[in-house]
């Protein structure tokens, strides 16, 4: 079955840089998109980018252009999501997820989370 | 950005009640490329439904989407202990992505 594992829970200071892996079983890695997710508390679904685990082809939100970057490793089956420049704003938990058929930008899979807190 | 307001914020509604839930997107979503997901605490978001009204996979009868261009509607018909979760809409048709406020559907 599809697994999405990711790393665990980390606590950075403002101006500092989070990495957060996606470690994927269960399927094919390199013929799937692997989105980037974030909730801050209370907030909405806030989509930040995908990479195209085949050409490693990438894509990110506006809002984020800049601060962040997603990588992928396909000896690994691992994705990343690095996000620099923090601030107390990006403390949130951070979900990776996969589309349900190549590039349909639907979340048919999640990973199980990783919260990221921002503080001095 | 195409922004999705859902409303009400908070449903208050008994089990077997029917619930509808509604999502206006600011412009309109292409190819009807609206998604519902179902959340509950501590745990990732479900896709419910996919395309304004197709189930995805195992997702019971109960649930029903509908709507095109800027205004859908996700109903439960009739409401069992598990549905009471919050539900967030997605447009998947033009970037960025984006989603919802959600609704929190409550046990009244």
């Amino acid at each position: 079955q599809v697994q999405l594992v990711q790393s665990g829970a980390e606590v950075k200071k403002p101006g500092a840089s989070v990495k957060v892996s996606c470690k994927a079983s269960g399927y094919t890695f390199n013929s799937y998109t692997i989105h980037w997710v974030r909730q801050a508390p209370g907030q909405r679904l806030e989509w930040m980018g995908w990479i195209d685990a085949g050409n490693g082809n990438t894509k990110y939100s506006q809002r984020f252009q800049g601060r962040v970057t997603v990588t992928r490793d396909t000896s690994a089956s691992t994705a990343y999501m690095e996000l620099s420049s923090l601030r107390s704003e990006d403390t949130a938990l951070y979900y990776c997820a996969r589309d349900w058929y190549y590039g349909d930008s639907l979340f048919q899979y999640w990973g199980q989370g990783t919260l990221v807190t921002v503080s001095s | 950005e195409n922004v999705l307001t859902q409303s009400p914020g908070t449903l208050s509604l008994s089990p077997g009640e029917r619930a509808t839930l509604s999502c206006r997107a600011s412009q309109s979503v292409s190819s009807s490329y609206l998604a519902w997901y179902q959340q509950k605490p501590g745990q990732a978001p479900r896709l419910l439904i996919y395309g304004a009204s197709s189930r995805a996979t195992g997702i019971p009868d109960r649930f029903s989407g509908s709507g095109s261009g800027t205004d859908f509607t996700l109903t439960i018909s009739r409401l069992e202990p598990e549905d009471f979760a919050v539900y967030s809409c997605q447009q998947y048709g033009s970037s960025p992505l984006t989603f919802g406020g959600g609704t929190k559907v409550e046990i009244k």
